[in-house]
């Protein structure tokens, strides 16, 4: 069974400043995920990984497959930005996810 | 953007009754998801479903959980008779195979 954890688990930033959101989890996967949760409760996904290094906007998601370990950095924060994110991973053989326990992000004007 | 659509986004109903949630994944993926979060917990895996047949299910998912692609489009799940533990946002999932997944709104649900 794959354990993910995440940190920090409560993040507060001033607008502007550069986020990283931390995961790592226990046994070799074949894709990580991050997700975003807004307040209303609905799930998007942001990134998909098996390697290296994906950006899209403001967000740059890195993996370290040799050290179980994966990075969601967000560059100039916005309010917007306020959510949960969510580290999730599949496993090799299937396509569930198995999910950390999330990173609740608050960016303050 | 394709979507995936969940019906109701919230219901309330006794402990004991029945309830059925409604999905329309996405029109050309393969593989159906349901995913469940108690409030305040993290997102767990209930039940996965490919080629008309459920391929995996979790210890949460017991013989009061069931499954269902009743005519192509929509993925239901229904829970036979509630509990209050039941109480907690049920998400449908839907992908194509090794490629991102989408998740629906969620339907919240409510046992009293």
């Amino acid at each position: 069974k794959n354990e993910v954890e995440q940190s920090p688990q409560n993040l507060t930033a001033q607008e502007g400043e550069f986020i990283t959101i931390n995961c790592s989890y226990s046994v070799g996967i074949s894709a990580l995920h991050w997700l975003q949760q807004h307040p209303g409760g609905g799930i998007v996904s942001l990134f998909m990984l098996s390697s290296g290094k994906k950006k899209h906007g403001r967000l740059i998601a890195t993996i370290n497959i040799q050290e179980k370990h994966s990075s969601l950095h967000i560059t100039a924060s916005h309010p917007r930005d306020s959510a949960v994110y969510i580290c999730a991973v599949t496993n090799f053989g299937n396509e569930k996810l198995t999910f950390g326990t999330g990173t609740r992000l608050t960016i303050i004007p | 953007e394709p979507e995936v659509t969940q019906t109701p986004s919230h219901q309330v109903t006794q402990m004991g009754q029945e309830v059925i949630l409604r999905c329309v994944p996405i029109s050309n993926h393969l593989y159906f998801y349901w995913y469940r979060q108690i409030l305040g917990q993290k997102v767990e895996f209930l039940v996965s479903f490919y080629n008309n047949e459920i391929s995996e299910k979790s210890e949460i998912f017991d013989d009061q959980f069931s499954v269902e692609r009743p005519d192509g489009s929509n993925f239901t799940l229904k829970i036979r008779s509630t509990k209050l533990e039941d109480s907690a946002m049920y998400f449908c999932a839907s992908s194509d195979e090794g490629n991102t997944i989408y998740f629906g709104e969620g339907s919240w649900l409510t046992v009293v």
